[in-house]
């Protein structure tokens, strides 16, 4: 079994519109999580870390629940600029990233 | 305040050849982490170094070693290289070891074996 398993897509949605998707973990003793956006042919870059009380940043909410090892990403009023792969990321001694979710948004 | 740097950025390489990549991490971070990232898939962890050893160890073979100097600066050695190692290689610093602080990536240097 993977370390991360993500949804994967790919989500092709209009400006505006909301989109979410999710990643299972298998490791319980995974200590911190992550989504990290990645463009096309650059290296990752951290998009928000993910508490397990759930948390906003702007138009980003992430949410964690343990007791499941789920980690979800729901990203309000799609902009042109959200288009990217967003990987799931959780923590133990290393960074596992799952496979990525890509997201195009269309005018 | 620079980030992570690496080089070279892009290089080809043949089968059967070494390759030294190298990786500078961002001021006031003294854990190095690389990761290997093929065509479509997230990155996989190669190793991690601190305090100038390596610390853990990813599903990979010993063809792939690595070294961190003093100064915090890293290379990953890649010896006997296949057609299969063609891929981005990460590297990533973290200012403790115990990455509850989160990573910065480098850029990446994208690896070609032919």
């Amino acid at each position: 079994r993977k370390e991360v398993e993500q949804d994967p897509g790919p989500f092709n949605v209009p400006e505006g519109a909301t989109v979410a998707f999710n990643c299972t973990y298998s490791n319980s003793a995974s200590q911190s999580f992550f989504w990290y956006r990645q463009d096309c042919r650059k290296e990752p870059k951290l998009l928000m870390s993910v508490y397990s009380s759930g948390n906003e940043d702007g138009r980003f909410t992430a949410q964690l629940n343990r007791a499941s090892q789920y980690i979800s990403l729901l990203i309000r009023d799609s902009k042109l600029s959200d288009s990217a792969t967003y990987l799931c990321v959780v923590n133990v001694y290393k960074l596992s990233f799952g496979a990525g979710t890509t997201v195009t948004v269309r005018a | 305040d620079a980030g992570v740097t690496q080089s070279p950025t892009h290089l080809i390489k043949t089968r059967g050849q070494q390759v030294t990549l190298r990786c500078s991490p961002k001021s006031g971070h003294d854990t190095v982490s690389w990761y290997q990232q093929a065509l479509g898939q997230g990155p996989q962890f190669i190793f991690q170094y601190y305090e100038e050893e390596e610390r853990q160890r990813g599903n990979f073979p010993d063809r792939f070693s690595g070294h961190q100097f003093p100064n915090y600066s890293s290379e990953l050695n890649v010896n006997a290289l296949l057609l299969g190692d063609s891929a981005l290689y990460l590297c990533a610093s973290s200012p403790k070891g115990d990455g509850v602080y989160g990573y910065t990536f480098g850029s990446g240097t994208r690896l070609t074996v032919v």
